[in-house]
C-alpha cells in the first residue's frame, strides 16, 4: 500500500499562473481533505470531500477549487496563484470515525 | 461552536524531563480523540487514539494520553522526553453528533534540549 501520495512535491509559480495538485489514496477511504500549513498557524482546512463526486468548503476555500471525480483521487486547483498561497499543502484521507492518513505534502512557492 | 484548544503553543524541555501537553474540546457529546505528531519537514502521523474503554491510552514511542470526560480533556504525557521527540504535536477530535466535524487543535511545538 502506498497510502496517500501527493504530486508534485515542490513547485514554484509566478503570480497569476494556475496549477493542479493531485492527491491519490489506495485505501478506499470515503473522506478526503486538503489542508494548508503555514508557520504558526497550524493546519487550516481548504476543502474536503465525503465521497466520490462530492466536495465542500472548509475554513479557507477562497482562491481554490477541488474535484473528486474518482474515489481515490482528490484534486486541488489554483486558478490564479497569489503570493498569499505560498504554503505547504497536505492531503489526507480517512474512513469511518478513524484517524486521518496524511500525504507527504507539496511545498508551493508563488513569486 | 465545536472547537479544540491546545493552550501550550511552545514548550521547551531538557532531555529526561516529563511532558504533559494539554488538549480541551468544547462540549459536543460523544467524541473520538487523537494525538498526531509532525517531525520537522514531515507530515502528520498518528501517535495514539481513544474511542472508548480505558481512558488511559498508550501510543507509540512511550507516549500516553488520558481522557477525562468531565473536563473535556485529552492530555498527552511522556515520563521522560528525548531529543528525538522534538516535533509539533496536534490534538484532534471528531464529534460524533451533529456536524460530525473533525477538528484539529492549533498545535504545540516541542523543543527538547540535549
Amino acid at each position: 500500500n502506498a497510502g496517500v501520495t501527493q504530486t508534485p512535491k515542490f513547485r514554484v509559480l509566478k503570480t497569476g499562473q494556475s496549477m493542479t495538485l493531485l492527491c491519490a489514496q489506495d485505501m478506499n477511504h470515503e473522506y478526503m481533505y486538503w489542508y494548508r500549513q503555514d508557520p504558526g498557524m497550524g493546519l487550516r482546512l481548504i476543502h474536503y470531500s465525503v465521497g466520490e463526486g462530492t466536495t465542500a468548503k472548509g475554513e479557507v476555500p477562497d482562491g481554490y477549487n477541488v474535484s473528486r471525480l474518482k474515489k481515490q483521487n482528490f484534486l486541488l486547483g489554483l486558478e490564479s496563484a497569489a503570493p498569499s498561497q505560498t504554503s505547504v499543502y497536505f492531503c489526507a484521507s480517512r474512513d469511518g470515525y478513524n484517524e486521518q492518513f496524511f500525504g507527504p505534502g507539496t511545498r508551493l512557492t508563488v513569486l | 461552536a465545536q472547537s479544540v484548544s491546545q493552550h501550550n503553543h511552545h514548550v521547551i524541555l531538557s532531555e529526561a524531563a516529563s511532558l504533559e501537553l494539554g488538549c480541551n474540546y468544547s462540549y459536543g457529546g460523544t467524541v473520538n480523540l487523537f494525538w498526531y505528531v509532525q517531525y520537522p519537514g514531515q507530515h502528520l502521523q498518528l501517535l495514539l487514539k481513544y474511542f472508548s474503554g480505558d481512558p488511559l491510552v498508550k501510543g507509540i514511542k512511550g507516549f500516553e494520553a488520558e481522557f477525562i470526560k468531565s473536563k473535556f480533556s485529552f492530555n498527552l504525557r511522556k515520563p521522560s522526553v528525548q531529543w528525538s521527540d522534538t516535533a509539533e504535536y496536534f490534538c484532534a477530535v471528531i464529534f460524533l453528533s451533529g456536524t460530525y466535524k473533525y477538528i484539529f487543535g492549533t498545535g504545540t511545538r516541542l523543543k527538547v534540549l540535549a
